[in-house]
């Protein structure tokens, strides 16, 4: 079965940096996107980043664009999300999620497995 | 970036009702919609993709509806298990965007 476990969170100061990563088992992650998704505490859900299956394009929010950076390595089946610059409102449960559409079809942007999230908190 | 607003933002009901949840966007995106289903301290599944096909194992209480701009989901007989918060989320421009979600809570 698919499973998505991300682990690199914690606290960290404003302006600090922090990397996530997120361990994938169950399919074939060289075949799919991954995204990065997050949730702000009490508040509803924020597309972070998205990556092509062969990281060749990547796409960012406006809110983390120039800040973070995101990168799989699929020798690893591992994505990651490097953090720069943290601010405040940064801080948030950080969930990867598998894209629904693997190499061989037409793109779609949804998210069909979700990872448990791992949680970030910028605070000084 | 696309827009939506979704609605209502909580909703009241009793087991075994029927309820509906809204969402619009600020533009046509055609059916590329998708709803998710977020329990407490869970992460988000998915129930519905592109605006009405059912993921596999979501029971078939749970329908989607609408294209364009206009999108509906709707659950038919409430099930306590159901009682969670529902998010919308457009995929037919990068940023993908979410609507701002509807609690469901038992009346």
């Amino acid at each position: 079965q698919v499973q998505l476990v991300e682990s690199g969170g914690g606290v960290v100061q404003p302006g600090g940096s922090l990397r996530l990563s997120c361990a994938a088992s169950g399919f074939t992650f060289s075949s799919y996107g991954m995204h990065w998704v997050r949730q702000a505490p009490g508040k509803g859900l924020e597309w972070v980043a998205f990556i092509r299956y062969d990281g060749s394009n990547k796409y960012y929010a406006d809110s983390v664009k120039g800040r973070f950076t995101i990168s799989r390595d699929n020798s690893k089946n591992t994505l990651y999300l490097q953090m720069n610059s943290l601010r405040a409102e940064d801080t948030a449960v950080y969930y990867c999620a598998k894209d629904s559409s693997s190499w061989y079809g037409p793109p779609e942007y949804y998210f069909d497995y979700w990872g448990q999230g791992t949680l970030v908190t910028v605070s000084s | 970036a696309i827009w939506m607003t979704q609605s209502p933002s909580l909703l009241s009901a009793s087991t075994g009702d029927r309820v509906t949840i809204s969402c619009r966007m600020s533009q046509g995106i055609s059916s590329y919609l998708a709803w998710y289903q977020q329990k407490p301290g869970k992460a988000p599944e998915l129930l519905i993709y592109a605006a009405s096909t059912l993921q596999s194992g979501v029971p078939s209480r749970f329908s989607g509806s609408g294209s364009g701009t206009d999108f509906t989901l709707t659950i038919s007989c409430l099930q306590s298990e159901d009682f969670a918060t529902y998010y919308c989320q457009q995929y037919y421009s990068f940023p993908v965007t979410f609507g701002q979600g509807t609690r469901l809570e038992i009346k």
